[in-house]
């Protein structure tokens, strides 16, 4: 099984500022990962796929990239609605999905 | 829009079995190249693959569920289904039904929340 791994767990962040999400495969899975945004009380949305292409209606704020075992995801200038759990899930052997990254207001 | 939507018992006594139906509208449970998977997320904590249903009918599960896992579907109800035999307090969660391709998942349900408890 690969394992996902997310850094870091909790994000502060000020509204306008831009945070910077990890995720760490524990084997390569190519360019084979997509990230995710949930909400409280919502299921997940698909925000990129194929580690770097935005997903139908994501705004350009959102940024991925990344190959092999390193991936990043970007959001350049926080917005309210952008406060969210943030998962990376890989689909080169199977479909796993890391622990999450919170991203909350500082 | 495809939409789809959990159904099923809240609540589930330990050594049971866990059932939910996921019901597809908007779109054909049979079209060509797509899974139709379960994902289940425990309180507080992050998302776990169950298992998913190809198009065709060929199944896949998480080989940590596997031995407990069954999936099927019923076209002529645009449906499919998750079995979790012999649940404990660990299988609480809330569960949910998705499409995906290969890749990634990109219509879900809103998700059910089920409790094992006695």
């Amino acid at each position: 099984e690969i394992v996902m791994t997310q850094s870091p767990a909790t994000l502060s962040v000020s509204p306008g500022e831009r945070a910077t999400l990890s995720c760490r495969a524990s084997q390569s899975v190519s360019s084979n990962l997509g990230w995710y945004q949930q909400k409280p009380g919502q299921a997940p949305r698909l925000l990129i796929y194929g580690a770097s292409t935005r997903a139908t209606g994501i705004p350009a704020r959102f940024s991925g990239s990344g190959s092999g075992t390193e991936f990043t995801l970007t959001i350049s200038s926080l917005e309210s609605e952008d406060f969210a759990v943030y998962y990376c899930q890989q689909y080169n052997n199977w479909w796993t999905f890391g622990q999450g990254t919170k991203v909350e207001i500082k | 829009q495809l939409q789809l939507q959990e159904s099923g018992p809240g609540l589930v006594k330990p050594s049971e079995t866990l059932s939910l139906t996921c019901t597809v509208s908007g779109g054909s449970i049979s079209s060509n190249s797509f899974y139709w998977g379960w994902i289940r997320q425990p309180p507080g904590k992050g998302l776990e693959w169950i298992g998913s249903m190809y198009y065709s009918g060929s199944t896949y599960y998480n080989p940590s569920l596997k031995s407990r896992v069954t999936i099927s579907v019923d076209t002529s109800k645009n449906q499919f289904s998750l079995k979790l035999s012999s649940v404990t307090a660990a299988d609480t969660a809330v569960y949910y039904c998705a499409r995906h391709s290969s890749a990634f998942f990109d219509y879900w349900g809103q998700g059910t929340l089920v409790t094992v408890s006695s």
